[in-house]
Formats: C-alpha cells, sequence, structure tokens
C-alpha cells in the first residue's frame, strides 16, 4: 500500500532556515500536504501543494515538490520558537483516504 | 463556528470497560474520520465515514466501532477496551474529502 516517510526529528538554531523532507510511494497522489502539530493540540493544515505544481510559496513557507523522485520538502525561513512543533507530510488521492507521514518534531533552539 | 469538538478529552479505562469517544462539527461537513496517533507511527485511520449514516473501515478498524446518525456527529465505540488502545484519537471533517480539520483530540489510557 501506499506509505510516506520522513525523519523524526530536526533541531535548528533561531533565526535558521529550516528544511523538512517527506518521501511517499503513490505516484497517483493529486494533493501533497504539510499540516503542524503544537504540544496537546489536533493538526492544523499548513499549506499544500497540487501534483501538478512543483513550487508553492506561502510568506515563510516553501514547498518543493520533485515528482520523478516523489520527494516534497517543506523549508521554514527563519525559523522562530514558535515554529517548534511537529510536522507531517501527508498525500491524498480522490476517492481515497489520506496517508500521513510518521511527523517529524522540530525543535528550535535560542 | 466552534469547528471540530471532541469529548471527553481525557479519560482512562481499565481492560475490558467500555466507552464512547464523540466527535462533533458544525460545518456541514460530508465526510468525518477518525484516526489514531501513536508515537513515531503518525495517524492511522481507524473508520471514517462519507455522509450520514454510512461507515466504512480503515486501516485499523479492530476493536472499535463507530456511527454517523447525524451528519454532524461521528461516535467512536471501545466495546471492550484493551492496553494496546492506549493512545490519542483525532477526529477529523472534511467538505469534500481533500482538506480534513481536525478536533483537538482525546487522550485515552487503559490499564
Amino acid at each position: 500500500g501506499e506509505d510516506v516517510e520522513q525523519s523524526l526529528f530536526l533541531s535548528v538554531r533561531e533565526g535558521d532556515s529550516s528544511v523538512i523532507n517527506c518521501t511517499y510511494t503513490d505516484s497517483s497522489s493529486t494533493y501533497l500536504y504539510w499540516y503542524k502539530q503544537e504540544p496537546g493540540a489536533g493538526l492544523q493544515l499548513l499549506t499544500y501543494i497540487f501534483s501538478n505544481m512543483d513550487m508553492k510559496q506561502d510568506q515563510r513557507l516553501t514547498v518543493l515538490l520533485n515528482k520523478k523522485d516523489k520527494h516534497l520538502s517543506l523549508r521554514i525561513a527563519d525559523t522562530q520558537t514558535g515554529d517548534s512543533a511537529i510536522y507531517f507530510c501527508a498525500e491524498y488521492n480522490y476517492g481515497q483516504n489520506f496517508v500521513f507521514g510518521p511527523g517529524t518534531r522540530l525543535s528550535v533552539l535560542p | 463556528n466552534a469547528g471540530v469538538t471532541q469529548t471527553p478529552k481525557f479519560r482512562v479505562l481499565k481492560t475490558g470497560q467500555s466507552m464512547t469517544l464523540l466527535c462533533a462539527q458544525d460545518m456541514n461537513h460530508e465526510y468525518m474520520y477518525w484516526y489514531r496517533q501513536d508515537p513515531g507511527m503518525g495517524l492511522r485511520l481507524i473508520h471514517y465515514s462519507v455522509g450520514e449514516g454510512t461507515t466504512a473501515k480503515g486501516e485499523v478498524p479492530d476493536g472499535y466501532n463507530v456511527s454517523r446518525l447525524k451528519k454532524q456527529n461521528f461516535l467512536l465505540g471501545l466495546e471492550s477496551a484493551a492496553p494496546s488502545q492506549t493512545s490519542v484519537y483525532f477526529c477529523a471533517s472534511s467538505p469534500d474529502g481533500d482538506e480534513q480539520f481536525f478536533g483537538p483530540g482525546t487522550r485515552l489510557t487503559v490499564l
């Protein structure tokens, strides 16, 4: 079945850029998502990208999609302590269910 | 607009007890989902519903039952709780399947 993989941990210094990576197996995915989960809370949608795009920028967030390699990344510019959270990559195809990755815990060091 | 709400927020059960988790949404969404979140495993889909009166199995349905008698509510039941069901449970809803809105979660411990 479909699988989504992410590294489990990432640490960066405040003010640096963070890059969180994700790989997926379903080449027919229509949408790819990034969700953010803060401690004790549910998941909040950060951004998403259609599978026919290769880049999307939204303020400090940049999403890059390499369909050939089935690789998705989320870059957070000027990372702040408020960005500390778990970030989930997810894929979706029409008529099917979401498949989530295990989440990457981002720690922002002062 | 409360969005997606879940009750209760926390619960401790003994092995063999039963309970029902309630999810409610006020966005008139057709689709609703129940997930469990375990460390290092992301979210796994338990059951879902594509409309009032419908339910379907997800990836890990064993030991759980669901009902969607009203469009705004999606209930998750554990008939005989087991320690393996200790987890954080998230409900989500979606207007048409391609964007999900999550509730705050229910932390369940089974002793």
